[in-house]
């Protein structure tokens, strides 16, 4: 079965600092896999998407990510944090055969940011 | 272009109460999904519909049962409501399975 494990649950940092949330996976290769945001009391919002095109994704807001195989990665990164980037990330990934289709969730990262 | 909307926002039942979520999506999607979410435990699957029609259990289906009314609407039902479905309930769509799913703003649920 897969699964998503990310790294930190609350992570916090300075306005202008870098960004790195973390995110395993576990699933058949290869996977789909998502990162969203989610602000208080709303619903998700995609931020960026890899499905076995080019390693390193680019998402909304100066996101990105790098799919790494061998590390069985999925990190997110900004090069210099926004305060309206304060939000939950959440890291998900779909596989093939009964989970095809089907999106498993990370727990989700907090992220504080700090003016 | 709405997207995915949610009915109600916000509900409180006592436990045994039965209640219906609604969910209606106006992107033309095949797709759609319940999700609730709950604190540390991120999104957990609890139906899905991969297509007008036909409709599958996910992660945690126990004390849910759903409908695929048309291709546009997805129910959620709770025949008999107990404190351990306190949660927040997202609706989500997509063009496909294995597609980006687009989510809904959520229903909060309190059941006493």
């Amino acid at each position: 079965a897969q699964s998503v494990t990310q790294l930190g649950s609350h992570v916090s940092v300075s306005e202008g600092a870098l960004v790195l949330l973390r995110c395993n996976y576990s699933s058949s290769v290869p996977p789909y896999l998502f990162w969203y945001v989610q602000y208080p009391n709303q619903g998700l919002q995609l931020l960026l998407k890899y499905t076995s095109a080019a390693t390193l994704v680019k998402g909304i807001n100066g996101f990105e990510a790098e799919f790494k195989k061998s590390e069985t990665s999925f990190h997110l990164t900004k090069p210099s944090a926004h305060m309206s980037d304060a939000a939950e990330y959440f890291c998900a990934v779909t596989g093939s055969g009964t989970s095809y289709g089907k999106l498993t969730f990370g727990q989700g990262t907090i992220l504080t940011v700090h003016p | 272009n709405a997207g995915v909307t949610q009915t109600p926002k916000f509900q409180v039942l006592k436990t045994g109460q039965s209640m219906t979520l609604q969910c209606a999506q106006d992107m033309n999607h095949n797709s759609m999904y319940w999700y609730r979410q709950d604190p540390g435990m991120g999104l957990r699957l609890i139906y899905y519909s991969a297509s007008e029609g036909t409709t599958d259990k996910g992660e945690v289906p126990n004390g849910y049962n759903v409908s695929r009314l048309n291709k546009r609407e997805f129910s959620l039902r709770l025949e008999s409501a107990a404190p351990s479905q306190t949660s927040v309930y997202f609706c989500a769509s997509s063009e496909q399975l294995q597609e980006t799913q687009y989510f809904g703003p959520g229903t909060r649920l309190l059941v006493l």
